[in-house]
């Protein structure tokens, strides 16, 4: 099976500006989560996603939000982009049989 | 406010030696504790899980071993290889997905 996929894998914004991310689930897969990865704070859960439906959120502001379409690809998108939004944004995905999350490869933001 | 903390931040070790890596958590409720092994430019890489039912799981060189009393966990990495050389999180959840990872630990295996 392909993994999960996501694309752009590399993004350059200016505060201010909007930024839409997309994730490609592996086959099968009806759960998509997002993850912040970034020096200082780590790995954070932003929101997770099931049949078109965000089942969990993490402590991040309305500024960040999601969606999941019928194909159980997500996108997530952040607005009025700060500079503390630069950060390695990562999906994964996860079958019903278990919690076993398989992780994209990433999309590296900087904002300038 | 972290709820996995891990330790050591980074270690080295010698190729053929054992790499031992510390999680410990307060939530008595996690029910999932996963291993993932993450290489620059790459997202993190699942290696193993256990769940509070087993005490011991092995798989190949990698081991975790886990005390719910004390609630902590460790990765144990026999014969160490140059090729593990990579930063390994810790992490743990509710069944619901929403996976607290650790800080993350940077383990060089010197030739």
């Amino acid at each position: 099976k392909a993994g999960v996929t996501q694309t752009p894998r590399y993004l350059i914004k200016t505060r201010g500006q909007q930024v839409t991310l997309s994730c490609s689930p592996i086959s099968g897969h009806r759960s998509v989560s997002w993850y912040q990865q970034t020096p200082g704070q780590g790995l954070q859960f932003l929101f997770e996603y099931f049949s078109e439906t965000q089942r969990n959120k993490g402590n991040f502001p309305g500024r960040f939000s999601g969606r999941q379409f019928s194909n159980s690809r997500s996108e997530m998108n952040v607005s009025t982009l700060e500079l503390g939004d630069s950060a390695l944004y990562l999906c994964a995905s996860s079958s019903l049989e278990g919690n076993e999350q398989f992780f994209g490869p990433g999309t590296r933001l900087t904002v300038l | 406010q972290q709820q996995v903390k891990q330790s050591p931040q980074s270690l080295i070790v010698q190729k053929g030696g054992i790499s031992i890596i510390n999680c410990a958590y307060e939530n008595t409720a996690f029910d999932y504790f996963p291993w993932y092994q993450q290489f620059p430019g790459k997202g993190p890489a699942l290696l193993i899980a256990i769940r509070p039912d087993v005490s011991e799981k092995k798989e190949g060189r990698f081991t975790i071993s886990f005390n719910k009393s004390a609630k902590q966990f460790s990765l144990h990495i026999m014969d160490s290889q140059p090729g593990d050389s990579a930063t390994y999180f810790c992490a743990a959840s509710i069944s619901d997905y929403k996976l607290s990872f650790g800080a993350g630990t940077t383990v060089t295996v010197r030739a």
